[in-house]
């Protein structure tokens, strides 16, 4: 079955405890995003991906990381998570044209205490 | 910049009333246009889509246009039923640069028995 996952689901933690949050598609997909959505803001860009090693910021980049080691696999890092980075996450893949519908994980719940 | 405005919310109808949520957008050069549909607890699921002007978009019952003149892709459906109750995110897709969809802030719809 072609899918985004994404783990953990739901998490809890302090500020400053380094985090990743861990994404994976199965369908060969070049491009590969992170979106965090927040009420009333609606779903916005953090980083993005091409491909393997090419990555680039989007709207919101402040405070996270990613890395592209591998095609399938798209981690988000939180290096020092603050309470203004509780949201939900989501992680999306799609083949690459630009008519091509995004597929989107499940979404992770993150609160920062 | 490139933005994406929808009606606020929350939308409260009645089972089997006529659905219209209304969208436009502000891009350079000419977008895709989606409607994704957040169902609680979950993912983004592609609800439909068109890629050029007076291109329709349809899927199960709902139907948008896109409206280059008004730059606008209204949602609507004629009967809604109660599993329609969702988010509905209306979004744009950029021809070059992040290939990232620019959302609007979602609009929640509950419909009633």
């Amino acid at each position: 079955e072609a899918q985004v996952t994404q783990n953990p689901r739901y998490l809890i933690t302090v500020t400053g405890k380094k985090l990743t949050v861990t994404c994976s598609q199965n369908m060969n997909h070049e491009y590969m995003s992170w979106y965090r959505q927040d009420p009333g803001l609606g779903l916005r860009q953090i980083y993005y991906s091409m491909n393997v090693e090419v990555t680039d910021k989007g709207d919101v980049p402040e405070g996270y990381k990613v890395s592209r080691k591998e095609k399938r696999n798209f981690p988000l890092i939180l290096e020092s998570p603050s309470p203004n980075q509780t949201s939900l996450y989501f992680c999306a893949s799609n083949p690459g044209s630009t008519t091509d519908t995004q597929y989107f994980g499940p979404g992770t719940r993150l609160t920062v205490l | 910049g490139n933005s994406v405005t929808q009606m606020e919310g929350p939308v409260t109808l009645s089972e089997e009333a006529f659905l219209t949520i209304n969208c436009t957008y502000t891009a350079t050069g000419y977008p895709s246009l989606f409607w994704y549909v957040q169902y609680p607890g979950e993912g983004l699921q592609l609800l439909l889509k068109a890629t050029k002007a007076d291109d329709k978009g349809s899927n199960k019952g709902f139907e948008a246009t896109y409206r280059k003149e008004t730059t606008s892709f209204h949602l609507e459906k004629g009967s809604v039923q109660v599993s329609d109750s969702a988010v509905y995110f209306c979004a744009l897709r950029l021809i070059q640069g992040a290939q990232k969809l620019v959302f609007g802030q979602g609009t929640r719809l509950t419909i009633n028995p």
